[in-house]
């Protein structure tokens, strides 16, 4: 049973702090992992993709990767009030046939 | 582009109704998906379509849940006879591939009475 588990929160961090959110998967063969972001009442929204070990910045975020570890982090920098949102990490398989699989998201709570 | 359309956005249903939820996925993807949302479970997949197949619908809760893509740019999700546990928020989505990043849907939520 392919696994990816997360904190759930809530997170709570200061306007203009890091927040740092972190996954952990079971099946070593992953290739692509995810990041989205889902607002109270809302679709969940892709807000950044990792492929390869290190980190990828966009913006004020950054994803890093560590395959050997099996960990994916979200770190927004210049938290927001407007990032408050549960933050889903998603994995996905070795073969082109198997889904993603999603944690079940860390709520992050951005305060002013 | 279009992103994917589901309708309805709301419905509410008296328990042993039947419910059909519609999904049009964005145009080029070949993998679409149903997903149930709650606060007690969170995002789970139902079941999932490449090419308009049904590979695995083990998330499917019952037999009372059934789901047809009869073609590329459509799909249903039926629930029959719906119940009050049925009540959540019902996410479609597509991907290129099934392990490529998938693009959501608005979603339909649910209440059944």
């Amino acid at each position: 049973q392919k696994e990816v588990e997360q904190n759930s929160g809530p997170l709570s961090v200061p306007e203009g702090a890091i927040a740092s959110l972190n996954c952990t998967y079971s099946d070593r063969g992953s290739q692509s992992f995810f990041w989205y972001r889902q607002y109270s009442g809302k679709s969940p929204e892709l807000i950044m993709s990792i492929y390869s070990n290190g980190d990828k910045e966009d913006g004020r975020f950054t994803a890093q990767l560590n395959k050997a570890s099996q960990y994916v982090s979200l770190l927004i920098r210049d938290s927001q009030p407007s990032d408050s949102a549960t933050y889903l990490c998603a994995v996905g398989g070795t073969s082109g046939n198997t889904p993603l699989v999603f944690g079940k998201g860390t709520r992050l709570s951005v305060i002013a | 582009d279009a992103g994917v359309i589901q309708s309805p956005r709301h419905e509410v249903t008296e328990m042993g109704q039947e419910v059909t939820l519609r999904c049009k996925p964005i145009s080029g993807h070949n993998s679409l998906f149903w997903y149930r949302q709650t606060m007690m479970r969170g995002l789970e997949l139902l079941i999932y379509f490449n090419n308009n197949v049904p590979i695995d619908d083990s998330g499917m809760p019952e037999d009372r849940f059934s789901a047809k893509m009869p073609n590329a740019s459509f799909s249903t999700l039926k629930i029959q006879p719906s119940e009050p546990r049925d009540s959540a928020v019902y996410f479609c989505a597509s991907s290129y591939l099934a392990r490529d990043e998938q693009y959501f849907g608005p979603g339909t939520r649910l209440t059944v009475t």
